[in-house]
């Protein structure tokens, strides 16, 4: 039973760039959550999406965009980078939006020159 | 806005000694409470959760967390930890009325000397 799987692992983007980070969910998880580690922090929560729509949505601006596909998987969309947004991006899956227990993926380690 | 602290920023204890974590959270309504663990190199996994029920909860590999409501905490406790223990811990709460948005504290991290 394959749990979640984010891609790619590692990836290096230039200030003003545009980046897309791939989440598979955990076999037979509709809702897909997206979190932002920064080093020596906690994940603080980017998005929700279910049923293909953003659900609820923390505290990040319009730059940070998702879209999650008919099969459940899921994209996290960060335009015009800045240096602030080198992080750990996580991919979280559950079963249901409401379900407070979710799997993380290894996540995304992005850095942004 | 609510929020989790975590008291220390990193311990470091040698194998065999107790170990406990505190975490207090900010929420006056009903919350679900976690601990998560990251091993290095690996990604975040749930040692236990509180929901409902008994407040003194029981998780993988002898991990066990007290939930004292007139304290909002929810600290972790070990009786003997091994150097395997090494990791990086994380209290965090959900809220009943927003299940979806985990809240996360900053993190202890435990190093554990051999």
């Amino acid at each position: 039973d394959a749990g979640v799987t984010q891609s790619p692992t590692h990836l290096i983007k230039t200030r003003g760039q545009q980046v897309t980070l791939r989440c598979s969910p955990k076999s037979g998880h509709d809702t897909v959550s997206w979190y932002q580690q920064a080093l020596g922090q906690g994940p603080q929560f980017i998005f929700q999406y279910y049923e293909e729509e953003e659900r609820q949505r923390g505290n990040f601006p319009d730059r940070f965009s998702g879209h999650q596909f008919p099969n459940y998987s899921s994209e996290l969309n960060v335009n015009a980078l800045l240096l602030g947004d080198s992080a750990l991006y996580l991919c979280a899956s559950s079963l249901g939006p409401g379900q407070a227990e979710a799997f993380f993926g290894q996540g995304t380690r992005l850095t942004v020159v | 806005a609510q929020s989790v602290s975590q008291h220390n920023h990193h311990v470091i204890l040698s194998e065999a000694a107790s170990l406990e974590l505190g975490c207090n959270y900010s929420y006056g309504g009903t919350v679900n409470l976690f601990w998560y663990v990251q091993y290095p190199g690996q990604h975040l996994q749930l040692l236990l959760k509180y929901f409902s029920g008994d407040p003194l909860v029981k998780g993988i590999k002898g991990f066990e967390a007290e939930f004292i409501k007139s304290k909002f905490s929810f600290n972790l406790r070990k009786p003997s930890v091994q150097w395997s223990d090494t990791a990086e811990y994380f209290c965090a709460v959900t809220l009943y009325s927003s299940a979806s948005k985990i809240i996360f504290g900053s993190g202890t991290r435990l190093s554990i000397r051999p």
